[in-house]
């Protein structure tokens, strides 16, 4: 089952206002990767996040690999209303790692904004 | 360049019938990847490939079939389809263990 605590579920905000949304988990993270879903398409990369206490940012958006490994945050500063969508959280776990290793996704985040 | 595509977008299906929902990807990427989607339980991972020649269960992979045709095609077959099957289902493919996965656009499928 799912091993990600993604919240808030949903979130409607207006325009310009900023967003934060966090995922948690009991177990230790590898890897932390923030994609955004638009209605009617698959899932694309945001930003990917490889080493504890890394921050990183991409235009608008900045997303942190949490100290113990075990959450990641992302906010998106001045929202507009092309941020409408879908944000998914998603992890490797702390394991060997190989070409057969699977992401663990959060149950996601629907984001309205409203001009 | 096309990415991940999958066939076909839309589909509906009477309860016990068959279908492949085909995926290719046209980025040499070894690992390939079947995910299905459902409101309020995000994506769920049916059965994944790590490279040409192997295959594995995921998650949910009870009712499904897979075979990894090539390194670019990896297709998902339902042989006797079920109303709880209904879903969005997506392709997903990955270079290295370390990479972020390339998904498709969905195929909506419907039984009914």
């Amino acid at each position: 089952g799912q091993q990600l605590n993604q919240s808030p579920q949903s979130m409607f905000i207006q325009e310009g206002e900023d967003v934060s949304m966090n995922c948690t988990s009991s177990s230790i993270f590898n890897t932390w990767l923030w994609y955004k879903q638009d209605p009617g398409e698959g899932p694309v990369l945001l930003i990917a996040l490889y080493k504890a206490g890394e921050l990183t940012s991409n235009g608008r958006l900045t997303a942190q690999f949490g100290i113990t490994r075990k959450d990641s945050f992302l906010n998106i500063s001045a929202s507009i209303p092309s941020d409408v969508g879908i944000y998914f959280c998603a992890g490797h776990l702390l394991a060997r790692e190989t070409s057969g290793s699977r992401l663990t996704f959060g149950e996601g985040t629907q984001l309205t904004v409203n001009p | 360049n096309a990415g991940v595509t999958q066939t076909p977008k839309f589909q509906v299906l009477k309860t016990g019938q068959s279908m492949t929902l085909q995926c290719a990807q046209d980025m040499n990427h070894n690992s390939m990847y079947w995910y299905r989607q459902d409101p309020g339980m995000g994506l769920r991972l049916i059965y994944y490939s790590a490279s040409e020649g192997t295959t594995d269960k995921g998650e949910v992979p009870n009712g499904y079939n897979v075979s990894r045709l090539n390194k670019r095609e990896f297709s998902l077959r339902l042989e006797s389809a079920a109303p709880s099957q209904t879903s969005v289902y997506f392709c997903a493919s990955r270079l290295r263990a370390e990479g972020g996965y390339t998904f498709g656009s969905g195929t909506r499928l419907t039984v009914v």
